[in-house]
């Protein structure tokens, strides 16, 4: 079975450009999570969804950063403008839910650099 | 305050021997989840090993066991016959239910292992 699949690996672009980072889900799951990765900051959870609805976007750093679910099959995280200090990897995950354990299945991972 | 704190920034340990991976954890939750991650150079993130609260035994999986003392909040991996590829960054998180189905993780900041030969 397919795992979580992120596109695009890697983008480079420069600040000010609009970023739009892609996540489709392990089919069946239904709860799907962003979180970004720095070294400074750790891994900080931005948002995430419970069949495609946002549940909680308290950790997404402010109106640049937006997400959407319009189905069960895929998610984009879009910066814009983006910024220098949005560089960072932003890793996708998911989680059937209900009575399982609540393990987070990720996905490589998007590595983001904004010159 | 910290959700979950490791204390140890980096760890080095000698091929075949076991090495523990500190991992305290602050909630008022009666029902919470632990959980350890694996993150190799390459950046994936690998599952290891959970262990809920209300859990009698220690998690076992292969060579990694959870080391869990609920009365300190402490969940440390313990690595048992370490290998080269062990190598990598280590990280605990939580999974607190707040009442409902919460499913979300609160991470530490990691611990990085280096296994010598």
């Amino acid at each position: 079975d397919a795992g979580v699949i992120q596109s695009p690996r890697h983008e480079v672009t420069e600040m000010g450009q609009e970023v739009t980072l892609r996540c489709k889900p392990i089919s069946g799951h239904d709860y799907l999570f962003w979180y970004r990765q720095t070294m400074m900051r750790g891994l900080e959870l931005l948002i995430y969804f419970n069949n495609n609805v946002p549940i909680d976007d308290s950790g997404m750093p402010e109106d640049r950063f937006s997400a959407k679910m319009p189905n069960a099959s895929f998610s984009t995280l879009k910066i814009q403008p983006s910024e220098p200090r949005d560089s960072a990897v932003y890793f996708c995950a998911s989680t059937p839910g209900q009575a399982y354990t609540g393990e987070l299945f990720f996905g490589e991972g998007s590595r983001l650099t904004v010159l | 305050a910290q959700k979950i704190t490791q204390t140890q920034p980096g760890m080095f340990v000698q091929e075949k021997e076991a090495v523990t991976l500190d991992c305290t954890y602050d909630t008022s939750d009666q029902s919470y989840g632990l959980f350890w991650y694996k993150q190799p150079s390459s950046g994936e993130m690998i599952f290891l090993i959970y262990q809920g609260s209300y859990d009698e035994q220690n998690a076992t999986e292969g060579r990694y066991s959870l080391n869990f003392q609920k009365a300190r909040k402490s969940a440390n991996l313990v690595i048992s016959a370490s290998q080269l590829g062990d190598s990598a960054m280590y990280f605990c998180a939580m999974r607190e239910r707040g009442g409902g189905s919460n499913y979300k993780l609160t991470f530490g900041k990691g611990t990085l292992l280096t296994v010598n030969p």
